[in-house]
């Protein structure tokens, strides 16, 4: 069965470091989304992309965090620097352009930022 | 402003039970609704969604109703399993492709 792909699993890093994290979403899904789950919250939206495209980052706190799609495959998260309250679980979620509104999860890095 | 809301953070039921979850929401312009379930260290697992369109939705043993008056969805598990010991999330959506909106989840215990 098909799944979203994510790496690291886990991250430590210390506050002011730059951390990235990688996502890779069920082959031909068009678009994908990055969350951020803080411990006893819902997922919060990041930023989607369609394609290479951003379609909604107004989420996104971009003085210090970066999303790319370059080739509409893969995605790379960067946070720089990190701070002590990004630290939460980060997911990647991708769903078929067309169809149902099912998005379908990674298994998300969680960052501690000490 | 939460959108979405599971007011009860956790549920205990005994193996073999029903299990109900609740979640409410605001924005009359969600029109798409979904489960997830999700263990410690995963990712949200897709469970069953509902289109606005329709009040149920079954698969297996996961019931999901829709109450658009009221604003209001729960998900029914019927029997309940010790397996099925997990956080579970409602998210809504408002348009196709369109971000998920999620409450805050329900842990959900199931003892043997």
């Amino acid at each position: 069965e098909a799944e979203v792909a994510q790496s690291p699993r886990y991250k430590i890093t210390e506050k002011s470091q730059a951390v990235a994290f990688w996502c890779d979403p069920i082959s031909g899904h068009a678009t994908l989304y990055w969350y951020r789950q803080i411990l006893g919250q819902g997922p919060e939206l990041l930023v989607q992309f369609q394609d290479e495209s951003v379609v909604d980052d107004s989420q996104l706190p971009k003085d210090r965090f970066s999303a790319e799609r370059l080739k509409g495959v893969d995605s790379t998260l960067k946070i720089q620097p990190a701070e002590l309250g990004d630290s939460a679980m980060y997911l990647c979620a991708s769903r078929v352009a067309g169809v149902a509104d099912t998005q379908y999860f990674g298994p998300g890095t969680r960052l501690t930022v000490l | 402003d939460q959108q979405v809301k599971q007011n009860s953070p956790s549920l205990s039921v005994q193996e073999g039970r029903i299990s109900i979850l609740n979640c409410d929401y605001t924005n009359s312009m969600f029109d798409y609704f979904l489960w997830y379930k999700k263990y410690p260290a995963e990712g949200p697992t897709f469970l069953i969604s509902i289109s606005s369109i329709k009040d149920k939705n079954e698969d297996g043993r996961f019931t999901v109703f829709l109450n658009k008056s009221a604003k209001h969805l729960s998900l029914h598990i019927v029997p309940s399993q010790p397996g099925d010991s997990a956080v579970y999330f409602c998210a809504a959506s408002a348009g196709a492709g369109n971000m998920l909106t999620f409450g805050g989840g329900t842990r959900l215990m199931v003892k043997p």
